[in-house]
């Protein structure tokens, strides 16, 4: 079983739809969740990130964890085509070593 | 301010060949991690440094991967000899030393062994 797993899609929505996004974890002992955004032939850059449990807010976007179940999800709202994108999460293993999820393919559709 | 710099964007290659891949990061950052992205594993930790040490090179896949940081401002990557299911893109991140780490990805190397 992989640490992250999240299911690649791709996931194609309307342009103003409610996005979700998900990836479940294998370790309890994880604590620092994040959501990574990587455009088509470029790197991966941060998009958000959340300690333990609850949601963080910024903008359209919505982080959330549960930790009871060891869920992590990402939502956005008013979806855009700019927002097409392949979304990535993370945990922090040990100090700084970060384990990825597969990565969800999203295409906002105008 | 430049971010990650990674060198060449591009690299095909006869398999068999030796391939360096390098990488400047952001100035400042004391951490440097090389990451490989396919398809079919997705974005894999190699090998990563903390002011210039590696640390943690449990991810790098055989012998054949090699990885070194002569310096603050510079790190590659070598591939010796180089073989077809070596093809991937290879990113280069950094970031500072803080228990929350935001690391920022490089453009990447797209590696392609014939």
């Amino acid at each position: 079983q992989k640490e992250v797993e999240q299911d690649p899609g791709p996931l194609s929505v309307p342009e103003g739809a409610i996005v979700s996004l998900n990836c479940t974890y294998s370790n309890s002992a994880f604590q620092y969740f994040m959501w990574y955004r990587q455009y088509s032939r470029k790197g991966p850059e941060l998009l958000m990130y959340t300690y333990s449990s609850g949601n963080k807010e910024d903008g359209r976007f919505t982080a959330q964890v549960d930790k009871s179940s060891k869920y992590i999800s990402l939502f956005i709202r008013d979806s855009q085509p700019s927002d097409s994108a392949t979304y990535l999460c993370a945990t922090i293993q040990g100090a700084q070593k970060l384990v990825f999820g597969q990565g969800t393919r999203l295409t906002i559709n105008p | 301010d430049a971010g990650v710099i990674q060198s060449p964007r591009h690299e095909v290659t006869e398999m068999g060949q030796e391939v360096t891949l390098r990488c400047k990061p952001i100035s400042g950052h004391n951490s440097l991690f090389w990451y490989r992205q396919t398809m079919m594993r997705g974005l894999e930790l190699l090998i990563y440094f903390n002011n210039n040490v590696p640390i943690d090179d449990s991810g790098m896949p055989e012998d054949r991967f090699s990885a070194k940081m002569p310096n603050a401002s510079f790190s590659t990557l070598k591939i010796q000899p180089s073989e077809p299911r070596d093809s991937a893109v290879y990113f280069c991140a950094s970031g500072r030393d803080i228990s929350y780490n935001e690391q920022f990805f490089g453009p990447g190397t797209r590696l392609t062994v014939l």
